[in-house]
């Protein structure tokens, strides 16, 4: 069954530090691939998204994200960390049925950042 | 991209009784979702909701307990019946929005006493 893999609950990183998170999917076709944010107690906010093309995409915020199909990963990346990015970031997939695009969300990574 | 207004932002409501919960959309999409995310928790879609057809339920949620309106391209509501404390959880909306991705409304919050 097509899913979408989150492998790490929490992930602790000091402010200026690099940053991955890690995303893997399953999906038999070329997969439509995001990743959002959620702030404590805010809504969901688009970070950056994979449809075609270029596998090294630029988002919002300084984030990053390369979709490696060898893989079946879309890992989220940011040079360098600052303390508002402490939050939630989820990964998701398009799942294709029929005539219906639906979006499934992996489990989340919540990211402390070290002052 | 679109901006979605979901309103009640939060409620505070007794078991047994029943919310709905409105999104409005600044500007015509076929596809509509609504979603769940209990306490700590990811998102799980409950329905899909295309105007002019029924909604489509994922499995574990059921058209009794969640009732589905899509009256127009523009509007949804999704009602959670005869609630239980169980039912706490944050409730969104989407809305599929083809090279820009998906919209999220803000969220409702809802705890049930």
């Amino acid at each position: 069954a097509q899913s979408v893999t989150q492998p790490d609950i929490h992930i602790t990183v000091s402010e200026g530090a690099s940053l991955e998170l890690r995303c893997n999917y399953s999906y038999g076709a070329t997969p439509y691939l995001f990743w959002y944010v959620q702030s404590p107690g805010q809504g969901l906010q688009l970070l950056l998204k994979y449809f075609s093309g270029d596998t090294l995409v630029q988002g919002i915020k300084g984030f990053e994200a390369e979709f490696k199909r060898s893989q079946s990963s879309f890992n989220l990346r940011k040079p360098s960390v600052h303390w508002s990015d402490a939050a939630e970031y989820f990964c998701a997939v398009v799942l294709r049925e029929d005539s219906s695009y639906k979006l499934i969300f992996g489990s989340g990574t919540r990211l402390l950042v070290r002052p | 991209s679109a901006v979605i207004s979901q309103k009640p932002s939060r409620d505070i409501c007794q078991r047994g009784t029943s919310l709905t919960i409105q999104c409005q959309v600044d500007s015509q999409v076929t596809m509509m979702f609504w979603y769940r995310q209990q306490p700590g928790q990811s998102l799980t879609l409950i329905a899909t909701a295309n105007q002019g057809s029924e909604a489509t339920y994922e499995s574990g949620f059921v058209i009794d307990k969640f009732p589905i309106s899509r009256p127009n391209l523009t509007f949804s509501t999704l009602t959670v019946s005869n609630m239980s404390p169980e039912d706490s959880s944050i409730y969104l909306c989407s809305a599929e929005q083809g090279s820009y991705g998906y919209t999220f409304g803000s969220g409702t919050r809802l705890t049930v006493v």
